[in-house]
C-alpha cells in the first residue's frame, strides 16, 4: 500500500454518462496530480494542484474536469466522454512540487475506464 | 514532448539472471527516477538519482546515470519471478516528471 487510495478500481461508462473518479492521499503531502495510461504510449500527465491550486493543465479536453476540495483529496469529472478516453487513470501525490521535481511521486492504483 | 524513452521494450530472462535496461531523454534535468508497474496497477517509486550523482545503489538495484550522454540504466541483479512488471524512468525538470514509455521485464522461474 502506498498511502494513496483511488475509487473505483474499474468504471464502465456511457458516452453520455456523468461519473466522478476519487482519489485520497494519507500521507500528508500537499500536491497532487492526475495521469492517463493508455496502451503503448507513455504516462501521461494531465493536472497537478499544488496546496489545492491548479498549477498545471496539460492541455485536456474540458470533458475532464478535476476538483480539488484540500490537499488530501483530488476528483476527476468526467462527461461526454469518447472510446479514445479509455485508458488507466493513475492519482499520485508528493510532498511539493516547488523544488523542481524533486519529490518522489507516491501512485494509487489506478482507475481502469472504459467508456463504450 | 517525450523526454524518457526505455530501452528495450520488452526483456525476457530466466531467474537468477541480471537484467539491465536503458534509459535515454533529450533535454537537461535535475533527477531522474525509476518507478516500477505491476500489471494494470500503480506505479512504484524505486529509486532516484540526482543529476550530479554517478551511481546509486538500493538493494539488488543499480542506477547509473551519464549527463553527458543524456542516458541511465538501471541494473536489477539476481533477479526473481517477482521482479516481472515494467519499469518506467521519469526525469525531473520543472516541478513535474516525464515518464517513458517503459521496458516490460518479465523474469521466467
Amino acid at each position: 500500500e502506498t498511502g494513496v487510495t483511488q475509487t473505483p478500481r474499474h468504471l464502465v461508462m456511457g458516452m453520455t454518462n456523468k461519473k466522478s473518479l476519487k482519489c485520497e492521499q494519507h500521507l500528508g503531502h500537499n500536491a497532487m496530480y492526475w495521469y492517463k495510461q493508455s496502451a503503448k504510449k507513455p504516462l501521461e500527465l494531465m493536472f497537478v494542484y499544488n496546496f489545492k491550486e491548479q498549477t498545471e493543465n496539460n492541455s485536456v479536453p474540458s470533458r475532464f474536469s478535476p476538483e480539488c476540495p484540500n490537499s488530501s483529496h483530488l476528483f476527476l469529472h468526467l462527461h461526454t466522454l469518447q472510446p479514445e478516453d479509455s485508458a488507466l487513470y493513475l492519482c499520485a501525490s508528493s510532498q511539493a512540487t516547488g523544488l523542481a521535481g524533486q519529490e518522489t511521486q507516491y501512485f494509487g492504483p489506478g482507475t481502469r475506464l472504459l467508456v463504450l | 514532448s517525450q523526454q524518457g524513452e526505455e530501452d528495450p521494450q520488452a526483456l525476457s530472462i530466466q531467474e537468477g539472471e541480471n537484467a539491465t535496461m536503458n534509459c535515454s531523454y533529450k533535454t537537461s534535468i535535475n533527477n531522474l527516477q525509476w518507478y516500477r508497474q505491476n500489471s494494470g496497477r500503480g506505479l512504484v517509486h524505486l529509486i532516484l538519482i540526482r543529476s550530479n550523482e554517478r551511481e546509486k545503489h538500493s538493494g539488488r538495484l543499480r542506477v547509473t546515470l551519464d549527463t553527458s550522454k543524456k542516458s541511465s540504466s538501471l541494473l536489477i541483479t539476481a533477479s526473481r519471478a517477482a521482479d516481472t512488471a515494467s519499469y518506467f524512468c521519469a526525469t525531473g525538470g520543472t516541478y513535474k516528471y516525464i515518464f517513458g514509455t517503459g521496458t516490460r521485464l518479465k523474469v521466467l522461474a
